[in-house]
C-alpha cells in the first residue's frame, strides 16, 4: 500500500498568513494527488486534484505543487472559512489512501 | 446542481448486517465511478471501496474485504454498501463520492451517514 505522510499535524496561523501543509507519499505516485477540506460535522469538500488543479468554485488562493512523492498545499491570504482540516489523498493504486490530516487554527 | 443523498443513521449490534444507500441527481450517474469512505470518530479518512459505472471493476480496502459489498443500480441511479458481519471498529461516518468522469479523482460528496456498532 502507498502511504500517505502529511506534516504538520496541525498548525496555527493568523488571518492573511501564507500557510504550507506538506504530504509525502511512500511510492512514486505521478500527479494523482488530491487535497480535501474538512470542516466540523461536515463532509468533505474536494479542493484540487493531479496535484494543482482547483475544483470548480475554490479560490484562487489555494494551489498545490509536487511530483512523484512530494507535494504541497498552500492558501495565500488566509481567510476565516480557511479554518478547517485538510486531508491529502493519492488515487493512482487501490487501496485509495489517505493522509492523517493537518488541522488548521486560528492563532 | 449534482448530489448524493445518503439514507439516514444505523445502529447495529456487532456481527449484524445493514445496507446503505447514496442516491445520484443531475448528473449522468452512469457513467461515474464511485467510492464509499468512511470516517470514524475524531479520526481521519479511510478508503473502503470502489466500483466502475457499469459495475465491471470493484475494489475493497482489506479491511472489509470479504465482509462489504459495493454494488450500484443505475437504473434507479443508486450506490450501495452493503455491511455485514459488522465489527465495533466499522463504527463511523460513511460517505459516498463520486469520481470526476475524465479522471480518478473524488469530485463530489455525500453527506455523510452514521452508522453506529454497538451491543
Amino acid at each position: 500500500d502507498t502511504q500517505m505522510t502529511q506534516s504538520p499535524s496541525s498548525l496555527s496561523a493568523s488571518v492573511g498568513d501564507r500557510v504550507t501543509i506538506t504530504c509525502r507519499a511512500s511510492h512514486d505516485i505521478a500527479n494523482d494527488l488530491a487535497w480535501f477540506q474538512q470542516k466540523p460535522g461536515k463532509a468533505p469538500k474536494s479542493l484540487i486534484y493531479a496535484t494543482s488543479y482547483l475544483q470548480i468554485g475554490v479560490p484562487s488562493r489555494f494551489s498545490g505543487s509536487g511530483s512523484g512523492t512530494d507535494f504541497t498545499l498552500t492558501i495565500s491570504g488566509l481567510q476565516p472559512e480557511d479554518f478547517a482540516t485538510y486531508y491529502c489523498q493519492q488515487y493512482k493504486t487501490y487501496p485509495y489512501t489517505f493522509g492523517q490530516g493537518t488541522r488548521l487554527e486560528i492563532k | 446542481e449534482a448530489q448524493l443523498v445518503q439514507s439516514g443513521e444505523n445502529l447495529v449490534q456487532p456481527g449484524g448486517s445493514l445496507r446503505l444507500s447514496c442516491g445520484g441527481s443531475a448528473f449522468f450517474f452512469s457513467q461515474y465511478n464511485m467510492n464509499w469512505v468512511r470516517q470514524a470518530p475524531g479520526r481521519g479518512l479511510e478508503w473502503v471501496a470502489y466500483i466502475s459505472g457499469g459495475s465491471t471493476v470493484i475494489h475493497y480496502a482489506e479491511s472489509v474485504e470479504g465482509r462489504f459489498t459495493i454494488s450500484r443500480d443505475n437504473g434507479k441511479k443508486v450506490l450501495y454498501l452493503r455491511l455485514n458481519n459488522v465489527r465495533v471498529e466499522d463504527t463511523a461516518i460513511y460517505y459516498c463520492a463520486r469520481e470526476n468522469d475524465k479522471g480518478f479523482w473524488i469530485d463530489l460528496w455525500g453527506q455523510g451517514t452514521l452508522v453506529t456498532v454497538s451491543s
